[in-house]
């Protein structure tokens, strides 16, 4: 029944490898987000994508690639991990736009770490 | 230009007393605005949201806020706090008549002393 799913829950890798976040949601919502949480809890949006369609793409290296094959789908490929990487990157969704008035409903994060 | 603004680091308060965690904004319109929970290790939840109406909204586990326009605050409230209420809350807020996207401020982290 879990709403909003990320795998894996934890990840430890070195520095410089590939590696890929996924996100499923099973609300129906329309529009799925990515975030970063920094060790001091600050939160900040990295992506948003409204029906597989990129909506927001806040200042994020481009080594971050998101990919939603489709609408329920919201996955985070990140290449050549640095340091500066490790956190707790939550997926999220809601219904309508990103620029609605719609709460969001978050998955239970995936904690990165980069040795 | 939107912002919030969580001004407490952290508020202590004692189990059974009132509790109020502060959050005010900056928009140029009218605005939406959240509060949501986040328990240690785990994701963020909705606690409650105004949009427009009733300035006291009622949210989930006993939680309310009060919209006040003139001073721009959204703080939340609870009559009674429980151990259990200790987490990390934050609050958001958007321009309902702009095309920018949701603002979160910086988290208040509530400790609820027994």
């Amino acid at each position: 029944d879990t709403a909003v799913s990320q795998t894996p829950k934890y990840l430890v890798t070195q520095m410089g490898n590939d590696k890929s976040i996924k996100c499923e949601q099973n609300l129906g919502h329309d529009t799925m987000y990515w975030y970063k949480q920094d060790s001091k809890k600050f939160l900040k949006i990295m992506f948003s994508y409204n029906n597989k369609e990129l909506i927001i793409n806040e200042t994020v290296p481009n080594r971050f690639s998101p990919k939603s094959p489709d609408k329920a789908h919201l996955n985070l490929h990140i290449n050549s991990l640095e340091l500066g990487d490790s956190a707790v990157y939550f997926c999220a969704s809601s219904q309508g736009t990103a620029q609605g008035w719609n709460e969001q409903f978050f998955g239970p994060g995936t904690r990165l770490t980069v040795l | 230009a939107q912002s919030v603004a969580q001004p407490e680091d952290q508020v202590n308060v004692a189990e059974g007393n009132p509790l109020t965690v502060k959050c005010t904004y900056s928009v140029s319109g009218n605005p939406y605005l959240f509060w949501y929970v986040q328990y240690p290790n785990r994701g963020l939840q909705f606690l409650l949201k105004y949009i427009t109406g009733d300035n006291l909204v009622k949210g989930s586990y006993g939680f309310e806020a009060e919209f006040n326009k003139s001073q721009t605050s959204f703080h939340l409230k609870k009559p009674s706090a429980l151990v259990s209420d200790s987490a990390l809350y934050f609050c958001a807020v958007r321009d309902s008549g702009s095309n920018y996207q949701l603002i979160w401020g910086a988290g208040t982290k509530l400790i609820i002393k027994p």
